[in-house]
């Protein structure tokens, strides 16, 4: 198994629709981030976290909430979907400061 | 101007060609240069990790930083099919500061057998 899982791998939904992209480690890492991809844009930095009760806006936050449910997990939300956020999305996890930084294998959503 | 750049490709070599991957930054605050690999349908993976100038080898993979001239690279030596992936640049102010990685838009790579 994945030491990041990302559910669900694939996504399409419409717009306006809240849609919840949700993250599980099992590295016991106390740092997880989001990340987006775009063509041409590369990874940008949605939210981040570096424990349960620490949560920070990242490059791009608009229109995304996170939560940080337990240690291992680390949701994505976004509260009405439009189709400017059809990209793939990422979680990663760091340990402490100067970790490693772990990704999951990516959520692709398209919004339509 | 984006802080960092990286040329998108593709780039198309054959088998056991060497590879030079490079990216340019603006911002000569940066010190912690990395490089990830990242397959089709996966996330990335990081490959090497440099801090500040100088060369840093791993087998077949070589990164350079020179901070005077703002750019880095990656050489990749007898080049295999299974290197076909994108790579991605990435640099941070401080080692531990990856709330600030900043990362090219990746370059993709294709070794013909």
């Amino acid at each position: 198994d994945a030491d990041v899982t990302q559910t669900p791998r694939n996504r399409i939904t419409k717009t306006g629709k809240r849609i919840m992209l949700e993250c599980s480690q099992t590295k016991g890492h106390d740092r997880m981030y989001w990340y987006r991809q775009d063509p041409g844009l590369g990874l940008q930095l949605i939210y981040y976290s570096f424990d349960v009760k620490d949560i920070n806006k990242g490059e791009i936050s608009d229109g995304y909430s996170v939560s940080r449910q337990a240690q291992a997990k680390f949701s994505l939300s976004l509260e009405s979907a439009i189709p400017n956020q059809t990209a793939l999305y990422f979680c990663a996890t760091k340990l402490g400061h100067t970790g490693e930084l772990f990704f999951g294998e990516g959520s692709r959503l398209t919004v339509l | 101007q984006k802080e960092v750049e990286q040329d998108p490709g593709p780039l198309s070599v054959p088998e056991g060609a060497i590879v030079s991957l490079n990216c340019t930054y603006s911002n000569s605050a940066f010190q912690y240069f990395m490089w990830y690999r990242q397959y089709s349908r996966k996330g990335p993976e990081l490959l090497m990790y440099t801090y500040s100038s100088g060369n840093k080898e791993d087998g077949r993979f070589t990164a350079q930083v020179d901070k005077s001239s703002k750019y880095i690279s990656l050489f990749i030596r007898d080049s295999q099919p299974s290197d076909s992936a994108t790579y991605l640049c990435a640099m941070s102010l401080g080692g531990g500061a990856t709330n600030k990685l900043i990362f090219g838009t990746g370059t993709l790579l294709a070794v013909q057998p």
